[in-house]
């Protein structure tokens, strides 16, 4: 079971969009429409951002949103916040075994 | 609203097993859902350890299996994380977490450190 592949980072000015990708296989995020997407804020616990790749939980921002195509899954951030600096991981479900998969993560930095 | 709280040892010696439990309130297990665990070394990215079904089924990484059990109480609305032979390759953050599926978390305990350490 190998872990999503994401970049070790991403950057981006106040105001700006930043997309930051998740890279998997057919397997998990290819095969299945369960991926999920966390902020991370340091000492705390993961944040629920984005589920079923594209919806969004009561009370986050409209700024966040998902999308998939093929084996890549995206998270994209627009208008930038200093809050939205955090680490952010994706995850999948990965049906054949019945497993879940997290990403490597990728640390945010609001310039 | 649904709170996990995590409980258990904080400093564990190599070889012994990791004990922890996850105490639920504002929901009950036995409704549903999956209850699963996640660990993050410090320093590093999240790792899904496994979930039980609100009905017993278990799920484990294939990575940890032979040394993971995780077992439900629904009688105090918890739930517990064996993690056998333990070495230092085991210190993390440990949390618990509730799943409406597998891959996706709706709710995190705030996490406990786990040091395996002599």
């Amino acid at each position: 079971q190998s872990a999503l592949t994401q970049p070790p980072s991403a950057s981006g000015s106040p105001g700006q969009s930043v997309t930051i990708s998740c890279t998997g296989t057919s397997s998990d995020v290819g095969g299945y429409n369960y991926v999920s997407w966390y902020q991370q804020h340091p000492g705390k616990a993961p944040k629920l951002m984005i589920y079923e790749v594209s919806k969004r939980p009561s009370g986050v921002p409209d700024r966040f949103s998902g999308s998939k195509s093929g084996n890549t899954a995206s998270l994209t951030v627009s208008g930038l916040q200093a809050e939205d600096e955090a680490d952010y991981y994706c995850s999948s479900y990965a049906g054949s075994n019945n497993h879940a998969v997290f990403g490597g993560g990728t640390q945010l930095t609001v310039l | 609203q649904v709170q996990l709280q995590e409980s258990g040892p904080g400093l564990v010696k190599p070889s012994e097993t990791l004990s922890l439990t996850c105490a639920v309130s504002g929901y009950s297990i036995s409704s549903g859902y999956y209850w699963g665990w996640i660990r993050q070394p410090p320093g590093k990215g999240l790792e899904w350890i496994g979930s039980i079904y609100h009905s017993g089924s278990t799920y484990y990484n294939p990575s940890l299996k032979s040394r993971v059990t995780i077992s439900v109480d629904t009688s105090k609305n918890q739930f517990s994380l064996k993690l056998s032979s333990v070495t230092a390759a085991d210190t993390a953050v440990y949390y618990c977490a509730r799943h409406p599926q597998l891959g996706t978390i709706d709710y995190w305990g705030q996490g406990t450190l786990v040091t395996v350490s002599s």
